[in-house]
């Protein structure tokens, strides 16, 4: 067990739907990412957050967008669902987020179906 | 741009033998390097990380791995694999001068026969 939690486990949505994934980092780190795993484009980072603030951004579409609350924990938002973006969500967290040598702890994953 | 190729996508190998699973990279700058495990139905571990220093990087579970900057490789190895080692291997990338995004490889299958 990383210490990261993500809820939920998995969700079932339709095209044009939105849904809000939640992820928890472990107790006392600053930085959260987030990361998208499909057959077609393997793991791809998303966006990372520090401490409330963007840091880095990677591949994440327009319609995603993502978060960090004053309590660290982060949601990540899909809007205008297709179904290419059925996959394998994952949050990291890290101790602090300036550097990229930080090693991240994953949590379990919400898997993403869109019909 | 950075980008990782894994050139073996499965690679089966008898309990106890030795394995190797292969990573290079391309990059125009310098690079931290890292290899995850993802076992079923889990998220990633990072197993070991080269950053500076020795080039020969020892990691958990009895893994270890060499940085070969001169043939921009980064290959995994364990002398004995057991059962519990069956899983997904990515090896990764990151830039060293910014806060980047980390590049993954596209994910080796090791698969231990008993």
């Amino acid at each position: 067990d990383s210490g990261v939690t993500q809820t939920p486990k998995h969700l079932i949505t339709a095209t044009g739907q939105r849904v809000t994934l939640r992820c928890s980092p472990r107790s006392g780190d600053l930085s959260v990412y987030w990361y998208q795993q499909s057959l077609d484009q393997g793991l791809q980072f998303l966006i990372q957050y520090y401490n409330g603030e963007e840091r880095a951004k990677g591949n994440i579409l327009e319609r995603f967008s993502a978060q960090q609350f004053p309590d660290l924990h982060s949601e990540l938002n899909l809007s205008s669902l297709e179904l290419g973006d059925s996959a394998l969500y994952f949050c990291a967290s890290s101790v602090a987020g300036g550097t990229n040598t930080d090693t991240q702890y994953f949590g379990p994953g919400t898997r993403l179906t869109v019909l | 741009a950075q980008s990782v190729t894994q050139l073996d996508s499965q690679v089966p190998v008898f309990e106890e033998a030795p394995v190797e699973l292969r990573c290079n990279y391309s990059s125009s700058v310098s690079v931290y390097l890292f290899w995850y495990v993802q076992y079923p139905n889990q998220g990633l571990q990072l197993l070991l990380k080269y950053l500076s220093g020795s080039t020969l990087v020892k990691g958990i579970n009895g893994f270890e791995a060499e940085f070969n900057k001169s043939q921009t490789s980064f290959h995994l190895r364990k002398p004995s694999v057991h059962i519990s080692d069956t899983a997904e291997y990515f090896c990764a990338v990151t830039m060293k001068t910014s806060y980047d995004k980390v590049i993954f490889g596209p994910g080796t299958s090791l698969s231990v026969i008993p």
